[in-house]
């Protein structure tokens, strides 16, 4: 069945960059982007970009463009996430979820890495 | 950018009750538009996609509809396991999507 499984909690200083990798299982990777969302404690749901399965295109929400970076590593059917200069506001909870295509929900989630930035 | 704006934030409500959930697009999103549940410490999963689907496997005292821009989440008959967050999602832009800002249903 399908599964994303993500990395361990990080921990990092203001400023410094962290990569969160989902890997997936249980499909045929290239028919199905991977998008990333955060939840910060306490807070609600924020989009912040999609990968391509297919052929790696990505789209970024533009409050993190140029901090945020989605690659995928379609030997392993491995999704990372980057994120650079971090801020306390990082803080939260990211999640990989999957799509079902063009215009559907995001139906598969990873089970959320914990990112803490703290002095 | 589709700003979606979710009401209320929180409700509370007696096991039995019917309550609904408000969100209303900036734009239009025609009817792509999914509503989560999302139990404390969980992730989210879907409730309703394309407004009133009901995705397999949900209780059907759970249903959704739209009148243009403004959809609703209605749960008939409010049950102890609906203690949640729900969230309404618009995915009609490609593969860019907005979330509303969360609605918490408490058990009274």
């Amino acid at each position: 069945q399908v599964q994303l499984v993500q990395s361990a909690a990080e921990l990092r200083k203001p400023g410094a960059s962290v990569t969160v990798s989902c890997k997936t299982f249980g499909y045929t990777f290239a028919n199905y982007g991977v998008s990333w969302v955060r939840q910060a404690p306490g807070q609600g749901l924020q989009w912040l970009g999609w990968i391509s399965g297919y052929n790696g295109n990505t789209n970024y929400a533009q409050k993190l463009k140029g901090r945020i970076t989605v690659t995928r590593d379609t030997s392993t059917r491995t999704v990372h996430l980057e994120l650079r200069s971090l801020t306390s506001d990082d803080t939260a909870i990211y999640y990989c979820a999957r799509d079902q295509g063009v215009a559907a929900p995001l139906r598969y989630w990873g089970q959320g890495t914990l990112v803490t930035v703290s002095s | 950018d589709i700003q979606m704006t979710q009401s209320p934030s929180t409700l509370s409500a007696s096991v039995g009750d019917r309550v609904t959930i408000t969100c209303r697009a900036s734009q239009s999103v025609d009817y792509w538009l999914a509503w989560y549940q999302q139990p404390p410490g969980e992730a989210p999963r879907v409730l309703i996609y394309n407004a009133s689907t009901l995705e397999s496997g949900v209780p059907s005292r759970f249903s959704g509809r739209r009148s243009g821009t403004e959809f609703t989440l209605t749960i008939s008959s409010v049950q102890p396991d609906d203690v949640a967050t729900y969230y309404c999602q618009q995915y009609s832009t490609y593969f860019a999507y907005t979330f509303g800002q969360g609605t918490k249903l408490e058990i009274k």
